[in-house]
């Protein structure tokens, strides 16, 4: 079945340590998005590409980075993480020209020690 | 830039009640309006709204827009335990942007036995 998978599901990690969190879909979609959603408020989009187009909103912190290899995977990097940046990170992918109907991934939940 | 209000924010019924949950936005470029259903996991879509009246059903679940007066409602007839989650609205953008989903805060609905 097409879906989008994000690995891993649960991610612990320490304050100030790296970490990478990974996207892959096997929709062949255009565009992949990653959100950030913390405790009891709604998703909040960190940046998306749109082929190999980076877009970044203007309120993300530099501390988040992300790469996209080829059309299949992107990543998430989060450089020296904050107990603040514990959330749960959505990906999600689009059609290019039905943004309207994006496809999430179960969600990579993380926590900062 | 686009707004999206949702209300109330959270809710506690017993099962066998039907709960309205409601939706305004303020967007420019109206496109569609879409409902989802999170649970402790990834949004699941529900509807995608582009018209106004024209009542769009799921089982027990119903959704319409009203362009005119910008909102849109979510009914659930006969709830359920399985019911309780967190109930998202969105508005995308408009196309050609590959940009974010504008989401409401949530409603938190809790279905009790």
């Amino acid at each position: 079945d097409a879906m989008v998978i994000q690995n891993p599901r649960y991610q612990v990690t320490q304050f100030g340590k790296p970490v990478t969190l990974s996207c892959s879909q096997t929709l062949n979609h255009n565009v992949m998005y990653w959100y950030q959603q913390k405790s009891s408020q709604a998703p909040k989009l960190l940046f998306h590409y749109y082929d190999k187009d980076f877009n970044n909103e203007a309120d993300t912190p530099d501390n988040f980075q992300s790469r996209r290899p080829n059309t299949s995977f992107c990543f998430l990097d989060i450089r020296s993480p904050g107990l603040g940046d514990a959330a749960m990170y959505l990906c999600a992918t689009s059609k290019a020209e039905r943004t309207d109907t994006q496809y999430f991934g179960p969600g990579t939940r993380l926590t900062v020690l | 830039e686009d707004k999206v209000v949702q209300s109330p924010l959270s809710l506690v019924v017993h099962e066998g009640d039907t709960v309205t949950l409601n939706c305004s936005y303020e967007v420019t470029n109206f496109r569609s309006l879409l409902w989802y259903k999170q649970e402790k996991k990834a949004p699941t879509f529900l509807f995608m709204l582009t018209s106004s009246g024209i009542e769009k059903k799921s089982g027990r679940l119903s959704s319409i827009l009203d362009k005119k007066e910008l909102f849109s409602i979510l009914n659930i007839t006969a709830t359920q335990t399985g019911d309780s989650a967190v109930y998202l609205c969105a508005v995308p953008p408009h196309p050609p942007s590959g940009s974010r989903l504008t989401f409401g805060e949530g409603t938190q609905l809790t279905v009790n036995p």
